[in-house]
C-alpha cells in the first residue's frame, strides 16, 4: 500500500482567489488521480496525472479552473482557480497500484466564501 | 448513460448482525466492481474487488457478490462492528489504456448499533 498525504487538510477562502492543494506519495507511483467530493456526495473524477505528460481531464472539468503539476513520480498539485462557493468541496488525491486498485489521501476539505 | 446507484442511503444494524449492502449499475462493459469504505473525515479505503468474470469473492468479513444478469452488486459484511460504522461505495472500474477510471455510486452510510 502507499502513504499519501495531503496539503491542506482544510482552508477557507474567498471567492474569486486560488488555492494549491498538494498531495504527496512515499514511494513512485507512474499514475495519480484528483477526485472532487462535493458535501454528501459520491466521488468525481477530475482529471489523470501522469507524470511526463499534461494531465487528461473528465468531461465537465477543464485546466483552465483546475490546472495540475505532476513535477515528479511522488507529487502532485491541484490548483483550485478563480474560486466560488460551488467549489466548497473535499478534494481527493490518489495513486494507482498493481491492476485497478487506488489508494486514496485523507482529502482537503475546501470552503468558499 | 452509464450510472453506478444504490438502492439504499442509509443502513442500521445491531452489532453483531450480519450488514448487507446493495448497488445496481448499468454499464455492462466495466472490469472490475470495487467496494470502498470511507469514515468520517477521511479518504476511501479499498475494501474487496471482484473481477466481472467472477459472481462471488470472499475476504475477511467480508464477501462480494456480483449478478451481471441482473447488474447488481452487494457487499456482505459477517458479525458486523461498530467500527463497521462508515459510507460505503460501489465503484466500476474500467480500463482507460494503461490505468484503470473509477466511476463511483452514490455511497451507504452503515450505523451499528452496539
Amino acid at each position: 500500500s502507499a502513504v499519501i498525504s495531503q496539503k491542506p487538510s482544510r482552508d477557507i477562502c474567498q471567492r474569486g482567489t486560488s488555492l494549491t492543494i498538494q498531495c504527496q506519495v512515499d514511494s513512485q507511483v507512474t499514475m495519480m488521480f484528483w477526485y472532487r467530493q462535493q458535501p454528501g456526495q459520491s466521488l468525481t473524477l477530475i482529471a489523470t496525472a501522469n507524470q511526463g505528460s499534461e494531465a487528461t481531464y473528465e468531461s465537465g472539468f477543464v485546466i483552465d479552473k483546475f490546472p495540475i503539476s505532476r513535477p515528479n513520480l511522488t507529487f502532485s498539485t491541484l490548483t483550485v482557480s478563480n474560486m466560488s462557493p460551488e467549489d466548497s468541496s473535499i478534494y481527493l488525491c490518489s495513486v494507482g497500484a498493481s491492476g485497478n486498485e487506488q489508494f486514496f489521501g485523507p482529502g482537503t476539505r475546501l470552503t468558499v466564501l | 448513460g452509464e450510472s453506478v446507484g444504490l438502492h439504499l442511503p442509509t443502513l442500521s444494524v445491531q452489532e453483531g448482525d450480519n450488514s448487507i449492502i446493495n448497488c445496481a449499475y448499468s454499464n455492462s462493459a466495466s472490469d472490475y466492481f470495487i467496494w470502498y469504505k470511507q469514515e468520517s473525515g477521511k479518504g476511501p479505503q479499498f475494501i474487496i474487488d471482484i473481477r466481472s468474470n467472477m459472481d462471488k469473492r470472499q475476504g475477511q468479513r467480508v464477501t462480494v457478490l456480483l449478478n451481471k444478469t441482473v447488474k447488481h452488486l452487494s457487499l456482505q459484511i459477517a458479525a458486523t462492528q461498530p467500527g463497521d460504522s462508515a459510507v460505503y461505495f460501489c465503484a466500476e472500474a474500467r480500463s482507460g489504456g494503461s490505468n484503470y477510471k473509477l466511476t463511483f455510486g452514490k455511497g451507504t452510510l452503515l450505523t451499528v448499533n452496539p
